[in-house]
């Protein structure tokens, strides 16, 4: 079946480390997202891709950092510059522009040791 | 600038019944598309209905309806026969048509509990 795959499913992070959440599709989307959530808050966009080797910062993008080398992968690496790093991070992607929704992963719930 | 707005943080229905999820939206663009998603404790979110701006005709998937009132910029979600397994987070979203992304905004999200 087709779908999106994040891993690991809960993340641990020690002070001063880098971390990275990964996200994988095989529904062959063009465009892929990264969201974080909080507490009594909706979903805030980190980073979005519409195509490989291409991504723009979306609302809060300090303190992370991603990659698209391929058109499947989408990681998210956490920062030590990201002070506050505890949330669920979820990961999207889409065909395109239109009303084509997109579709969501299981999410990663990243904690600070 | 963008924004969604859901001002019941919590509701809760009797199984069976009926029962409607605020949401308002501020936008200067014409074009754009609304969305509801439904976020259960397994936390996955999961596409509920979508409705195109452009469209009068209010958008149906089975118990679930929603009323677009374009002018008043609400777009609120009806549950019909509730049902245990409609417990979870529901939130409203919005996106511009022909942007330059396919961006997302969200709303703070409405805790539905289902009661038996």
């Amino acid at each position: 079946d087709g779908g999106i795959t994040q891993s690991p499913k809960y993340l641990f992070r020690k002070e001063g480390q880098n971390v990275t959440l990964s996200c994988e599709q095989n529904l062959n989307h063009d465009a892929m997202y990264w969201y974080r959530q909080d507490p009594g808050q909706g979903l805030r966009l980190i980073y979005y891709s519409q195509i490989v080797n291409d991504f723009q910062k979306g609302d809060i993008a300090e303190g992370y950092s991603v990659s698209r080398e391929k058109k499947e992968s989408f990681p998210l690496t956490v920062t030590s510059a990201q002070k506050n790093p505890t949330a669920f991070y979820l990961c999207a992607s889409s065909i395109g522009q239109g009303v084509q929704p997109q579709h969501f992963g299981d999410g990663t719930r990243l904690s600070i040791l | 600038a963008q924004t969604v707005t859901q001002s019941q943080p919590e509701m809760s229905v009797q199984e069976a019944e009926t029962v409607t999820l605020s949401c308002t939206y501020d936008t200067s663009e014409n074009n754009y598309y609304l969305f509801w998603y439904k976020q259960p404790p397994s936390r996955q979110m999961i596409l509920v209905i979508r409705q195109e701006a452009y469209k009068q005709q209010n958008a149906t998937e089975n118990r679930f309806s929603v009323n677009f009132q374009k002018a008043a910029k609400s777009f609120s979600l009806k549950i019909s026969d509730s049902q245990l397994g409609d417990t979870a987070m529901y939130f409203c979203a919005c996106r511009h048509y022909g942007g330059a992304t396919n961006k997302l905004i969200f709303g703070t999200g409405t805790l539905l509990a289902v009661q038996p």
